[in-house]
C-alpha cells in the first residue's frame, strides 16, 4: 500500500523557515517523480514545485521560486521541502504527492501538512 | 505559463442527473490532463489521467474526453457521494496548474 506522510509543519513567523518531510513506502520511490501542492484556507489548488525521479531536474512556480527549495534523499525513501522567507500568503495545507507512472498527474497524495504564517 | 480555468465554479444538481464541468486551457496541452474530486477535509483524489483514462476503482459514470484546449469531465448519473469540489490539472508542461476548481452542491 502506498504510503505518503507528512511532517515539519507548524506555526511561523513571517520571514521565517520551515522544513516539510514526506516519508514515502509502498512504491519503489527512486523511480518516480514527486511534488508539493499546496491548498490555502478555503481555496484551490496550487502546484508549488516538482523534482524528477533522479533528482537532478527541479521546477517551481513563480511565486515559491528563490525562496522554496525541493530535494530528496533516495535512500532514505523522503522528499523534502525548505521553505524560506515565508509570507503571509504561504499558509497553506501542503500535500506531498507521487507522479503517476513517470507521468505529471499526482496519482498519490499524503494527508497535508499545515504550515500557519502568522505575526 | 499555462492557464486553466473551469466551468461553472458552482454547480446545483440533484441525484440521479447527469452532469458536466468543462476546463479550458490557455494553449493546447495534447490530451495531458487529468481530473481529481475533493472532499471537505481530505485529500483530493485521481479520478481519471490522459483526459479520459479512468483510475482503477473509479465509478462508470464518472468520463472524461477532449484534447487541446477543451475538456469535459461528465457524471452520468450523481450519487450522493459525489458531491464535492472537482479539479481539472495540466501536465503538458513540467510547470504543471490547476483549475480553479468547481463546487457540486446537492439542489
Amino acid at each position: 500500500e502506498v504510503q505518503l506522510l507528512e511532517s515539519g509543519g507548524g506555526l511561523v513567523k513571517p520571514g521565517g523557515s520551515l522544513r516539510l518531510s514526506c516519508a514515502a513506502s509502498g512504491f519503489k520511490f527512486f523511480s518516480f517523480g514527486m511534488s508539493w501542492v499546496r491548498q490555502a484556507p478555503g481555496k484551490g489548488l496550487e502546484w508549488v514545485s516538482s523534482i524528477h525521479d533522479s533528482g537532478n531536474s527541479r521546477y517551481y512556480a513563480d511565486s515559491v521560486k528563490g525562496r522554496f527549495t525541493i530535494s530528496r534523499d533516495n535512500s532514505k525513501n523522503t522528499l523534502f521541502l525548505l521553505m524560506n522567507s515565508l509570507r503571509d500568503d504561504d499558509t497553506a495545507v501542503y500535500f506531498c504527492v507521487s507522479h503517476g507512472a513517470a507521468e505529471g498527474y499526482f496519482d498519490y497524495w499524503g494527508q497535508g501538512a499545515l504550515v500557519t504564517v502568522s505575526s | 505559463d499555462i492557464q486553466m480555468t473551469q466551468s461553472p465554479s458552482t454547480l446545483s444538481a440533484s441525484v440521479g442527473d447527469r452532469v458536466t464541468i468543462t476546463c479550458r486551457a490557455s494553449q493546447s496541452i495534447s490530451r495531458w490532463l487529468a481530473w481529481y474530486q475533493q472532499k471537505p477535509g481530505k485529500a483530493p483524489k485521481l479520478l481519471i489521467s490522459e483526459a479520459s483514462t479512468l483510475e482503477n476503482g473509479v465509478p462508470s459514470r464518472f468520463g472524461g474526453s477532449g484534447s487541446g484546449t477543451e475538456f469535459t469531465l461528465t457524471i452520468s448519473s450523481l450519487q450522493p457521494d459525489d458531491f464535492a469540489t472537482y479539479y481539472c490539472q495540466q501536465y503538458d508542461s513540467y510547470w504543471y496548474s490547476f483549475g480553479q476548481g468547481t463546487k457540486l452542491e446537492i439542489k
